[in-house]
C-alpha cells in the first residue's frame, strides 16, 4: 500500500530534550516536506527537500533539523524542544514539487513541558 | 514569496445547500492550486485541484473555479451532507513555493 508514515504518533516531552520524528514514503517520491499545524494558521511549512542531500528552509524553520541522506526517509529533529513548539506535525510526499498531489502522513501530535 | 488567504474561517450549512469557499493567492507565478480536505484527528488529503491553463474543474458535487487575474480560485460543494463535515485548505504553488490558507471549518447541519 501507497503511504507515508509518522513515528511516533503521540509525544510529550520535557524543554530542552533532544527528539526525532521519523517519516518514511514507500512511493518513491523526489519531494519530502514537514508541516506545523496550529490552530488559526493552517499548515505552514518547516523544511522541504527536492530529493537525496538537497533541503531548504520552509516558512518557520527555527528550532528544527531535518535531513535526506535517503529517498525514503526525511526524519525531523528537535535538538532542544520548547513549549513553542508544542504543535501537530505532519510529513508529506510528492512525485516531485509543483504540480502534484501531496501525500500526508497520520501526523504526530508532540507536547512540550 | 507566495501568501494565500482563505474565507471564511467558519462556515455553517444545512444539509442540501452549497458551499464555497474562497481563497486570494499573490504570486503571479502561482500554477497550481489543490483543495485539501481534512477531517477530524485526520490527516488531509487532496479532495481536488486545477491548474493555471483551466478556469474550472468539477468532480461530482465538487467544483473548483479560478480566476487568474483577479489571483482568486474557490471551491464549490453542491447538495451538502454531514459527511462533507470538515476542514479544508486551499494552497497554491509556484515553481518555487508552497502556501496554505489557514483553512475553513464546515459544519454540515443533518
Amino acid at each position: 500500500e501507497a503511504q507515508v508514515t509518522q513515528n511516533p504518533r503521540y509525544l510529550i516531552t520535557v524543554t530542552g530534550k533532544k527528539l526525532t520524528v521519523t517519516c518514511s514514503q514507500n512511493m518513491n517520491h523526489e519531494y519530502m516536506s514537514w508541516y506545523r499545524q496550529d490552530p488559526g494558521l493552517g499548515l505552514r511549512q518547516i523544511y522541504y527537500s527536492m530529493n537525496v542531500e538537497v533541503t531548504d528552509k520552509g516558512d518557520v524553520p527555527e528550532g528544527y533539523k531535518v535531513s535526506r541522506k535517503e529517498k525514503r526517509n526525511f526524519p525531523l529533529i528537535l535538538e532542544s524542544p520548547s513549549p513553542n513548539q508544542t504543535s501537530l506535525y505532519f510529513c508529506a510526499s510528492s512525485l516531485d514539487f509543483g504540480v502534484y498531489e501531496q501525500y500526508f502522513g497520520p501526523g504526530t501530535r508532540l507536547t512540550v513541558t | 514569496g507566495e501568501n494565500v488567504e482563505q474565507h471564511p474561517s467558519t462556515l455553517s450549512v444545512q444539509e442540501g445547500d452549497s458551499a464555497v469557499i474562497k481563497c486570494t493567492y499573490s504570486d503571479s507565478a502561482s500554477n497550481y492550486f489543490p483543495w485539501y480536505k481534512q477531517e477530524l484527528g485526520k490527516r488531509p488529503q487532496l479532495i481536488i485541484d486545477i491548474r493555471s491553463n483551466v478556469g474550472e474543474k468539477k468532480d461530482q458535487r465538487i467544483a473548483v473555479t479560478l480566476n487568474k487575474t483577479a489571483k482568486h480560485f474557490s471551491l464549490h460543494i453542491t447538495e451538502t451532507q454531514p459527511e462533507d463535515s470538515a476542514v479544508y485548505f486551499c494552497a497554491a504553488s509556484s515553481p518555487y513555493d508552497m502556501r496554505f490558507g489557514a483553512g475553513t471549518r464546515l459544519t454540515v447541519k443533518p
